[in-house]
């Protein structure tokens, strides 16, 4: 158990509509990570957040967006979505942020766009 | 972030077979992180290399940095079932994100 809780496990909706993947980091953890992984593919980094305030951003799509909460829980908002958002999506925690902080992944949520 | 190439894709091996994948990259590296993700699983983190020529193992598990710091690698002596999953690559230099490799996924013959 990597102390990073990931909520739901599974989602499934339809085309066009908005949804909301919810992670806790692990207890002490201040930067939360969100990675998005499709089939047979790596991860791609979406965005992260340290203490509250956004510090990295990779590619991630307009319709996406994120936030951590001052108890540095953090929401990703996935809107307008469409069937090659179909992923699984995962949340990581580190201690400080930095590039040489271990991250610790959730269970991930994988969302189905039908 | 840094981008970092993994090889190879796929590897099938024999059970007590011998295992390497290897992570390259064209600009110098600061760190090297390896993951290992079981199948239906998440990332989990193994180790981490930060000094050029750095060797660490774990157990049946041998890490290495290159000197130059492009490159590294994982290597498994004599495979188990339980080494089945992909493993990952991941480096951050000049930056606060980790670029993540695409992977190796290692499949273990009984």
């Amino acid at each position: 158990d990597s102390g990073v809780t990931q909520t739901p496990k599974h989602l499934i909706t339809a085309t066009g509509q908005r949804v909301t993947l919810r992670c806790s980091p692990r207890s002490g953890d201040l930067s939360v990570y969100w990675y998005q992984q499709s089939l047979d593919q790596g991860l791609q980094f979406l965005i992260q957040y340290y203490n509250g305030e956004e510090r990295a951003k990779g590619n991630i799509l307009e319709r996406f967006s994120a936030q951590q909460f001052p108890d540095l829980h953090s929401e990703l908002n996935l809107s307008s979505l469409e069937l090659g958002d179909s992923a699984l999506y995962f949340c990581a925690s580190s201690v400080e942020g930095g590039r040489n902080s271990p991250l610790h992944f959730g269970n991930g949520t994988r969302l189905t766009v039908t | 972030g840094q981008q970092v190439m993994q090889i190879p894709q796929y590897q099938h091996v024999q059970e007590g077979e011998d295992f390497t994948t290897y992570c390259n990259s064209s600009t110098t590296l600061s760190n090297i992180q390896w993951y290992k993700q079981r199948p239906g699983g998440h990332p989990v983190f193994l180790i981490q290399l930060v000094k050029s020529g750095e060797v660490k193992k774990q157990k049946r598990l041998t890490f290495q940095f290159g000197e130059a710091k492009k490159n590294s690698s994982l290597h498994i002596t004599a495979t188990q079932t339980t080494d089945v999953g992909t493993y990952f690559c991941a480096s951050g230099a000049g930056s606060y994100q980790l670029t993540f490799g695409k992977g190796t996924k290692l499949s273990v013959i009984p």
